[in-house]
């Protein structure tokens, strides 16, 4: 079993939907929790960074943390095209390694 | 501009020869990692440094070695073990934060 689980999709929807995504993961000692957008053929660019459990919110962008569940998730409000990408799960317990997701891929219909 | 380089872009790889990855940073970050990335697959682990002159293995590091001579740099070295190479490798920093910032990529491609 992997430590880091993420739906690989792909996720298609039309411009203006709520875009849910969402990992779940096995090693309760994780405590930061990340969420990383790529971009065919580019590297990952940091979108949200959360600290234990609870919501954090950045523009369009929500992130979810359920430490009790073992589950985190992302929402992007009102799709824009441009949001089509792969989305990247990633955490750590309290030192330099983190553990990534496969990622998500989703396209956003115009 | 802050940020992390990876040269080249594209880097094409002769069966038996030994190829490097630059990646320089100029965030002042102490750590920094190198990761590989496989269609359909999370980034994986090859090699990390939390500071100079010393470095550790990732989860992959057969075929691949590093060295840290400096800060602001930590080239990957894909050596002739390295049997199945092709991938996009990425280079990242890490901030005190505990944040990490990736590099744009390198592709390589076996001939």
């Amino acid at each position: 079993q992997k430590e880091v689980e993420q739906d690989p999709g792909p996720l298609s929807v039309p411009e203006g939907a709520i875009v849910s995504l969402n990992c779940t993961y096995s090693n309760s000692a994780f405590q930061y929790f990340m969420w990383y957008r790529q971009y065919s053929r580019k590297g990952p660019e940091l979108l949200m960074y959360t600290y234990s459990s609870g919501n954090k919110e950045d523009g369009r962008f929500t992130a979810q943390v359920d430490k009790s569940s073992k589950y985190i998730s992302l929402f992007i409000r009102d799709s824009q095209p441009s949001d089509s990408a792969t989305y990247l799960c990633a955490m750590k317990e309290n030192d330099y390694k983190l553990s990534f997701g496969a990622g998500t891929t989703v396209t956003v219909r115009a | 501009d802050g940020g992390i380089t990876q040269s080249p872009k594209y880097l094409f790889r002769k069966e038996g020869q030994n190829v490097t990855l630059s990646c320089e940073q100029n965030l002042n970050h102490d750590a920094m990692y190198w990761y590989r990335q496989d269609p359909g697959q999370g980034l994986r682990l090859i090699y990390y440094s939390q500071i100079v002159n010393d470095f550790q293995k990732g989860d992959i590091a057969e075929g691949y070695s590093v060295s840290r001579e400096k800060k602001e740099s930590f080239p990957l070295t894909v050596t002739s073990a390295q049997k199945n190479p092709t991938a996009f490798y990425l280079c990242a920093s890490m901030s005190l934060q505990g944040t990490q910032y990736f590099g744009p990529g390198t592709r390589l491609l076996v001939l």
